[in-house]
């Protein structure tokens, strides 16, 4: 079975700050990795994703993740927090099913 | 490129009563999920159509839900009789292919509240 922790359900930084939100899977098989960002009534958008190529991986917006399989890991990073990154963040996992398993979620809150 | 359309956006009923959610995917899309969005968590998959086709629908609780995709394109998500516990969003999704990596378009969702 395939599972997705997000550690922290409220990250709050201060505009410029390092964004950095935790996603740990667990999966016995070579997982598929995303990162939705989720807009208040809107859709889930695409940021990132891990497709067994490069290990570090950029996406939209000026985000980042970096997948470590030793830690069963793939958090996301950005440099420096806007005030427009305030959303949840969705961590997920597919090994192939073509399904996604979804984390709970991260909320960033971005304070001027 | 117009987006998943989902309708309505917003729905309150009686419990026990029935209730449909429409999803339109983006054009040449053949691959069409339905999620379910509890409050505070993840989506969690409910449906996945290849074309007309479910090809996974484990996660459907089909004592009350049904699901059709006519012709490998619109789709509707049925509940009857909705109970409170489905209060929940219900996403829409579609993908240009079958593969894992293509990318997942959703929609905005279709909020139900059971009264």
């Amino acid at each position: 079975a395939q599972s997705v922790t997000q550690l922290g359900s409220h990250v709050s930084v201060s505009e410029g700050a390092l964004v950095l939100l935790r996603c740990n899977y667990s999966s016995s098989v070579p997982p598929y990795l995303f990162w939705y960002v989720q807009y208040p009534n809107q859709g889930l958008q695409l940021l990132l994703k891990y497709t067994s190529a490069a290990t570090l991986v950029k996406g939209i917006n000026g985000f980042e993740a970096e997948f470590k399989k030793s830690e069963t890991s793939f958090h996301l990073t950005k440099p420096s927090a806007h005030m427009s990154d305030a959303a949840e963040y969705f961590c997920a996992v597919d090994t192939g099913r073509r399904a996604l398993t979804f984390g709970s979620g991260t909320r960033l809150q971005v304070q001027p | 490129e117009a987006g998943v359309v989902q309708s309505p956006r917003y729905k309150i009923i009686e419990k026990k009563q029935p209730v449909a959610f429409w999803c339109n995917p983006i054009s040449g899309h053949n691959t069409l999920y339905w999620y379910l969005q509890n409050l505070g968590q993840g989506p969690e998959l409910l449906i996945r159509y290849e074309n007309e086709e479910a090809v996974d629908d484990s996660q459907l609780p089909k004592d009350r839900f049904s699901a059709e995709r006519l012709k490998g394109v619109d789709s509707t998500l049925k509940i009857q009789p909705a109970e409170l516990g489905d209060s929940a969003v219900y996403l829409c999704a579609s993908s240009l292919g079958r593969e894992v990596f293509n990318e997942q378009f959703f929609g905005p969702g279709t909020r139900l509240t059971v009264l």
